[in-house]
């Protein structure tokens, strides 16, 4: 099993509508999770850490599910902006400072 | 703005010529990390800095070293390019004991070697 895994998408979805992503890791010592943004040949940028009491930003909702060890990403009324590829990020407490990144997910949002 | 800079943001090197790709912070933050991201892949780590102290990643290849002088600039030294080195390098940085532990990323370096 990969350490952290996403759907590589794409995901097609019409402007307005709603999107959810998930992402699965297989280390259960992991502590601390993140969504990324990441738009055509830019760097990563930080979309909204995970807790594990879920967190909502705006339109955006963030999920852990530590039993399953996977996190989701809710996009609501999404946007053309919103248009990117969103990469999980998994961070190892029991391995300082080891940052695992997913492949990511490529969303299209469609006018 | 405090910020991770880049420098260059585009560098053409040729095969086997040595490259040094630069990265400084004015963040103060103790970890730097060096990715590489070749097109439609997640960044791979290549090794990371917390304070002085070097971590290697196992499968990063003997080609490529880093060097930290200090808290604020981080070197990627690329010793004999080869074409299969050809892609963006991200430098990012964070506060190893702070409670978000997020990384702040630089805008990268994209690397060609002809």
């Amino acid at each position: 099993r990969k350490e952290v895994e996403q759907d590589p998408g794409p995901f097609n979805v019409p402007e307005g509508a709603t999107v959810a992503f998930n992402c699965t890791y297989s280390n259960s010592a992991s502590q601390s999770f993140f969504w990324y943004r990441q738009d055509c040949r830019k760097e990563p940028k930080l979309l909204m850490s995970v807790y594990s009491s879920g967190n909502e930003d705006g339109r955006f909702t963030a999920q852990l599910n530590r039993a399953s060890q996977y996190i989701s990403l809710l996009i609501r009324d999404s946007k053309l902006s919103d248009s990117a590829t969103y990469l999980c990020v998994v961070k190892w407490e029991n391995r300082d400072d080891k940052i695992i990144f997913g492949k990511g997910t490529r969303l299209h949002i469609l006018p | 703005d405090a910020m991770v800079i880049q420098n260059p943001r585009y560098q053409v090197t040729q095969f086997g010529k040595p490259v040094t790709l630069s990265c400084s912070q004015t963040l103060n933050h103790n970890v730097m990390y060096w990715y590489q991201q070749k097109s439609s892949q997640a960044p791979k780590l290549l090794f990371h800095y917390y304070d002085k102290d070097f971590n290697n990643e196992a499968d990063t290849p003997d080609n490529f070293q880093s060097r930290r002088p200090n808290t604020s600039f981080c070197f990627l030294d690329i010793r004999s390019p080869g074409l299969g080195d050809a892609a963006m390098y991200l430098c990012a940085t964070s506060l190893r004991d702070s409670p978000t532990r997020e990384q702040y990323f630089g805008p990268g370096t994209r690397l060609t070697v002809t």
